[in-house]
C-alpha cells in the first residue's frame, strides 16, 4: 500500500532560507526516517523519529511527527547550496517490516 | 564510521544474462535488504533477509531474483535472466535492530 507521500514534489529556495518538506502516511507506524539523495547517488540517512516522539533535532535539521494527522515534516534551516538533493521519508509499520518510501521532494537551493 | 558498501558501482549487461550484485552490510547488523529505484521513481522494496533466510519479499521479487549470504560478510542479489525493465539503481541496506537503516551507495544496473 502507498505510504509516505511527500509534498511539495519540488521546492526551490534561496540560500539562507529555510526549507520545509512534508510527509503523510496512511497506516500506523513504528518509526519514520528521512533520507537525502543527491542526484544518481545513494541514500544518506538523516534522522529517525519514533512514533512516541513529537520532535527531534540534528544540526540544522528539525523533524516533527504528528501521529494523529499521520504526518511528519522536515525543516532545514539556513539552507546551503550543498543541501540541493531529493529528500525522502520512509516509514516502518512495525519492528521487522520493511521501510516504505515516498516519492520524495526535490529541493534546489540557489546560491 | 562503518558503512554499507556495494560493488560494482555500475554494471552493464545484455538482456537475458545473469548478474550478481554484491553488498557488504555493516558488520554487527542483523537485517539485510535490497531495494531498487528506477530512474526518476521512488525507492521500492525488493526483499528482506534475517537469520539466513528471506523474511519478506515484494511482488517485484519473482523467481528471477535470489539472495544469498554466502559467508559472514557478503550479501548478494542475483538476477537470473535480466530484462530491460530491470535497469535501475539497486540499493543494499542493513540495520542492527528496530532503528536506523543504512543504505549503500547503490549499483546502477543497465540492461541492453
Amino acid at each position: 500500500s502507498q505510504q509516505g507521500e511527500e509534498d511539495p514534489q519540488a521546492l526551490s529556495i534561496q540560500e539562507g532560507e529555510n526549507a520545509t518538506m512534508n510527509c503523510s502516511y496512511k497506516t500506523s507506524i513504528n518509526n519514520l526516517q528521512w533520507y537525502r539523495q543527491n542526484s544518481g547517488r545513494g541514500l544518506v540517512h538523516l534522522i529517525l523519529i519514533r512514533s512516541n516522539e513529537r520532535e527531534k533535532h540534528s544540526g540544522r535539521l528539525r523533524v516533527t511527527l504528528d501521529t494523529s494527522k499521520k504526518s511528519s515534516s522536515l525543516l532545514i534551516t539556513a539552507s546551503r547550496a550543498a543541501d540541493t538533493a531529493s529528500y525522502f521519508c520512509a516509514t516502518r509499520n512495525s519492528g521487522n517490516t520493511p521501510l516504505v518510501f515516498g516519492k520524495g521532494t526535490r529541493l534546489s537551493v540557489i546560491a | 564510521e562503518p558503512e554499507v558498501t556495494q560493488t560494482p558501482s555500475h554494471q552493464v549487461t545484455q538482456m537475458g544474462q545473469e548478474v550478481i550484485l554484491r553488498c557488504v552490510p555493516i558488520s554487527n547488523h542483523l537485517y539485510f535488504y535490497w531495494y531498487r529505484q528506477i530512474l526518476g521513481q521512488k525507492v521500492e522494496f525488493l526483499v528482506s533477509f534475517y537469520n539466513n533466510e528471506i523474511s519478506e519479499k515484494s511482488e517485484i521479487f519473482d523467481d528471477q531474483f535470489s539472495v544469498e549470504r554466502p559467508d559472514g560478510s557478503n550479501f548478494t542479489l542475483k538476477i537470473r535472466s535480466t530484462k530491460l525493465e530491470d535497469s535501475a539503481m539497486y540499493f543494499c541496506a542493513s540495520r542492527a535492530g528496530v532503528d536506523e537503516q543504512f543504505f549503500g551507495p547503490g549499483t546502477r544496473l543497465t540492461v541492453l
